[in-house]
C-alpha cells in the first residue's frame, strides 16, 4: 500500500544532542510537510518543500532543520534539542499542481521525541 | 484574518447517540477548502473530508455526514451511530489562501464513545 513512514516510531534524545527524524512516501507527492504537535494542541507547520524549494515557516527556530534529497525522503534534523521540542512530530505529503487546489494531506505515524 | 473555531472542546456521548462537532470559519478568500481529520490515540492523522467553497452540497459517507453553510460560515461534521471507534481528535482546518499549501487548524475536539 502507497503511504507515508516515519522512522522511528519513538525517539529519545539528550538534551543539546542532534537529533535526527525520517520520512519516505511511496505516493510520489510532490510536496511534503513538517508538523510538530505537542499535547493537546493543533499541529504546527514547520516547514515543507514543494518539489525542492524549501519553504520555512516565520515563527519555526532556527533549531529546525530539514533536507529532503529526492522526492520520496525528507528529514527534519534537530541542531540542538531543548525540552521543549519534546513533542509529536508528523510528517505529510500532498500532490499539488500551480492551481493551488489543496489537495489533502497524508500523514505519516509520527515520531515522539522525548528530551533527556 | 482566517481563523478555524472548534468550540467543543470534548464531547462524551454513549455508543449509539448521534454527535455533532461543529466547525466555524473566518476567511475573505472567495475560494478556499475545508478539511476534517481525525487522530484516534495511536497518533496518526487520517484524512476525512475536504470540501471547496463553490460546493456546498452536504456529502455522507457511510455513518458521517457533513453540513456546509456558506451562510454562517459553518461546516459541520456528524457521526451517526456512534461506535467506540469513533472516539478520537477532530480537526478541521481551512486552506490559507496564499497557495502556499499551508492550513489554518482548529483546537481539535476531543470525542468520547462510552461503551
Amino acid at each position: 500500500d502507497a503511504m507515508v513512514i516515519q522512522n522511528p516510531r519513538y525517539q529519545v534524545t539528550q538534551f543539546g544532542k542532534p537529533v535526527t527524524l525520517s520520512c519516505s512516501q511511496t505516493l510520489n507527492h510532490n510536496v511534503m510537510y513538517w508538523y510538530q504537535q505537542k499535547s493537546s494542541q493543533a499541529p504546527k507547520l514547520l516547514f515543507h518543500y514543494y518539489d525542492k524549494d524549501f519553504n520555512n515557516e516565520a515563527d519555526t527556530p532556527d533549531n529546525f532543520q530539514s533536507r529532503r534529497p529526492n522526492t520520496s525522503f525528507c528529514f527534519l534534523d534537530i541542531r540542538s534539542p531543548g525540552l521543549g521540542d519534546a513533542a509529536m512530530y508528523l510528517c505529510a505529503t500532498s500532490r499539488e499542481n500551480a492551481g493551488g487546489a489543496y489537495q489533502p494531506q497524508h500523514f505519516g505515524d509520527g515520531t515522539r521525541l522525548s528530551i533527556l | 484574518a482566517q481563523k478555524v473555531t472548534q468550540a467543543q472542546t470534548e464531547i462524551s456521548v454513549v455508543e449509539k447517540e448521534d454527535v455533532t462537532l461543529d466547525c466555524v470559519y473566518e476567511t475573505r478568500d472567495t475560494t478556499y477548502y475545508l478539511f476534517w481529520y481525525k487522530q484516534p490515540p495511536s497518533g496518526e492523522l487520517v484524512f476525512l473530508i475536504r470540501r471547496n467553497s463553490f460546493d456546498e452540497q452536504n456529502e455522507i459517507s457511510g455513518r458521517y455526514s457533513w453540513n456546509f453553510q456558506k451562510s454562517t460560515s459553518s461546516f459541520n461534521f456528524t457521526i451517526t451511530a456512534s461506535q467506540v471507534v469513533d472516539s478520537a481528535v477532530y480537526f478541521c482546518a481551512l486552506s490559507k489562501g496564499d497557495s502556499n499549501y499551508q492550513l489554518i487548524w482548529g483546537a481539535g475536539t476531543k470525542l468520547i464513545i462510552k461503551p
